[in-house]
């Protein structure tokens, strides 16, 4: 079975460091993988997607991950964290198939220090 | 990007009263909607996938009877709960396809609605 595992429920950085939320997935055929952004009361936004090609994927508000796929993992980084980055991270996977549902891992919540 | 709304964002209801919350694609056409349960600190479940003019398919686990869901127009897609009980009580999720095809399609997510069963 498929699954996605977000390694810390919690991350807390000070404004300006460096943001770093972990994804680690296990799939027997190969993923597309999504990060998406959940501010508080709002939906879930994308922030990136990788699907084929090139594994370091840039998304919106500076944030970037890279696909390894011998570490089967999908982590997601910014350089220099913002106050407004402040939200629920969610990696997810999407396995091929006519559905292609995506199945989420459970989350992690950022916390920007000024 | 795409919107999707979702309709109320917030409702309270007695056990044993039926809920309806309504999904739709603002701008774009959705052959397929999902729908999601968020617990609190968990990660989004999925329900069932909403496909226009047919039935849904739901999850395992998940009561085809107790969260009925009609996906009448390319978008509106419709999740009732019957017979709500508090243990129904959560938020609810869904999201659209847009975009691209098949497993390139990128999912916009509505706003959630918060349910809450007295």
């Amino acid at each position: 079975a498929q699954s996605v595992t977000q390694l810390g429920s919690h991350v807390s950085v000070s404004e300006g460091a460096l943001v770093l939320l972990r994804c680690n997935y296990s799939s027997s055929v190969p993923p597309y993988l999504f990060w998406y952004v959940q501010y508080p009361n709002q939906g879930l936004q994308l922030l990136l997607k990788y699907t084929t090609g090139a594994t370091l994927v840039k998304g919106i508000n500076g944030f970037e991950a890279e696909f390894k796929k011998s570490e089967t993992s999908f982590h997601l980084t910014k350089p220099s964290a913002h106050m407004s980055d402040a939200a629920e991270y969610f990696c997810a996977v999407r396995i091929g198939g006519s559905q292609g549902n995506l199945i989420f891992g459970k989350g992690t919540k950022l916390s920007v220090k000024p | 990007g795409a919107v999707v709304s979702q309709h109320p964002s917030r409702v309270i209801c007695k056990s044993g009263t039926s809920v309806k919350i309504e999904c739709r694609s603002l701008d774009f056409q959705a052959t397929t909607m999902f729908w999601y349960r968020q617990f609190p600190k968990k990660s989004l479940m999925l329900m069932a996938t909403s496909n226009e003019g047919s039935k849904a398919t739901y999850e395992q686990g998940v009561e085809k009877d107790k969260f009925l869901i009609n996906h009448a127009s390319l978008t509106l897609s419709t999740l009732t709960v019957t017979s709500a009980h508090p243990e129904d009580s959560s938020f609810y999720i869904c999201s659209a396809g847009g975009g691209g095809s098949g497993i390139q399609e990128t999912q916009y997510f509505g706003p959630g609605t918060r349910l809450l069963v007295l």
